[in-house]
């Protein structure tokens, strides 16, 4: 069974149009992430989730808008898209080890590569 | 700026062969992670090192920390063809509970040729 989960795989759609993408885990997990994926590969987290409630909000678009349902799912709503925003955008989950401090492993969904043309 | 920064960028060997990968990054940590990204894949973890500790093994892997240098290395012992992949170090920093963030290197791509 797949971990984290991340649909469409491939998404191809014009500027000025509005997309969603949608993410989900089954490893029982408070945290989930969004990252962005450039062509020269360098991730940049976008937006973190703990328990359904926005933690960490980078510099991002107010364009693109995260939404969390329940804690297992991650959905990430992008509107007016531009050619800027062509990368792979991947979801991530972890859980906080809460014994000791804050270190902990992310689990990575394959990711969606979203081309606007 | 960016907190990891990989070095190689590229690094090409011999099956068989060590490959190493060193890490630097900027300000104190509570952890070093090193994941691996297959092509066309999501990235899969691979080994945690706490700023308290000095080196960890898994496998073939071996990675150290050196705080006062600010730096990590990933060392994979006789490697393989599947090793072929970019490799990333990503930092943990100290702040509390769930708004640690882990903050990613640009990554070194690996190839391993049979």
């Amino acid at each position: 069974d797949t971990a984290v989960s991340q649909t469409p795989k491939y998404l191809v759609t014009q500027m000025g149009n509005d997309k969603s993408i949608k993410c989900e885990q089954n490893l029982g997990h408070d945290t989930m992430y969004w990252y962005k994926q450039d062509s020269k590969k360098f991730l940049k987290i976008m937006f973190s989730y703990n328990n359904k409630e926005l933690i960490i909000n980078e510099t991002v678009p107010n364009r693109f808008s995260p939404k969390s349902p329940d804690k297992a799912h991650l959905n990430l709503h992008i509107n007016s898209l531009e050619l800027g925003d062509s990368a792979v955008y991947f979801c991530a989950s972890s859980q906080v080890l809460t014994s000791g401090g804050n270190a902990y492993e992310q689990y990575f969904g394959p990711g969606t590569r979203l081309t606007v043309t | 700026s960016q907190q990891g920064e990989e070095d190689p960028q590229a690094l090409s060997i011999q099956e068989g062969e060590n490959a190493t990968m060193n890490c630097s990054y900027k300000t104190s940590i509570n952890n070093l992670q090193w994941y691996r990204q297959n092509s066309g894949r999501g990235l899969v973890h691979l080994i945690l090192i706490r700023s308290n500790e000095r080196e960890k093994h898994s496998g073939r892997l071996r990675v150290t920390l050196d705080t006062s240098k600010k730096s990590s290395s990933l060392l994979i012992t006789a490697s393989r063809a599947a090793d072929t992949a970019s490799y990333f170090c990503a930092t943990g920093l100290k702040s509390t509970g769930a708004n640690s963030k882990l903050t990613f290197g640009k990554g070194i791509t690996l190839s391993v040729r049979p």
